[in-house]
């Protein structure tokens, strides 16, 4: 069974310019998340879908940026202008329906450097 | 922010030694989950408790939870060198809007 796929891996850019991540969740899992991981820290929660809608956008810094998961399966986040402190690995997870009681399921991330 | 804070931040042992880590959190919780990182990767769930549980043995892994001192912790048996990695507790919530939050993580360094 093939796990939680994203792309890229790595991304580098320079600030104000805009960066796309992507992420196909496990094949049945509607529960799908975006963390973002400092160095040194844990992942910090930025957005939880159940199916298309997102449940929880709190920590989603919406000036910038923007995530969408239109057919309940794939999902994108974006972010535009990036800026140099968004540098970080973004992971994005998923597990099935009730997620927060479940285990969740990473992909490898994408490591983005903002020059 | 991060609810679930670890305890030791780093730890070097000698392979067949065991490792314990703990958690402590704040808030009250509908479980708690331990996750390993190996550089450059994501997250592996190693384990849940639930709220109702005291102890949980997976493999070489126990893990037990404390409601009333709000910690736990982690004991992984006769490590092995593939047990360096950081490991991680995070708490799920309870509510509506449940989320689960990790910790800042241990650096556990098992040495050959």
């Amino acid at each position: 069974e093939a796990g939680v796929v994203q792309s890229p891996r790595y991304k580098i850019i320079e600030k104000k310019q805009p960066v796309a991540f992507w992420c196909n969740p496990i094949s049945g899992h509607n529960t799908l998340y975006w963390y973002l991981q400092n160095l040194g820290q844990g992942p910090e929660l930025l957005i939880r879908y159940e199916n298309e809608e997102a449940v929880d956008d709190s920590q989603l810094p919406k000036d910038r940026f923007s995530a969408e998961r239109l057919k309940g399966v794939d999902s994108t986040l974006k972010i535009q202008p990036a800026e140099l402190g968004d540098s970080a690995v973004y992971l994005c997870a998923s597990s099935l329906s009730q997620g927060n009681y479940n285990e969740q399921f990473f992909g490898p991330g994408t490591r983005l450097t903002v020059l | 922010s991060q609810q679930g804070e670890e305890d030791p931040q780093a730890l070097s042992i000698q392979e067949g030694e065991n490792a314990t880590m703990n958690c402590s959190y704040k808030t009250s919780i509908n479980n708690l989950q331990w996750y390993r990182q190996n550089s450059g990767r994501g997250l592996v769930h190693l384990i849940l408790i639930r709220s109702n549980e005291r102890e949980k043995h997976s493999g070489r892994l126990r893990v037990t939870l404390d409601t009333s001192k709000k910690s736990s912790s982690l004991l992984i048996t006769a490590s092995r060198a593939a047990d360096t990695a950081s490991y991680f507790c995070a708490t799920g919530s309870t509510g509506a809007n449940s989320k689960l939050t990790f910790g800042k993580g241990i650096t556990l360094s098992v040495r050959p």
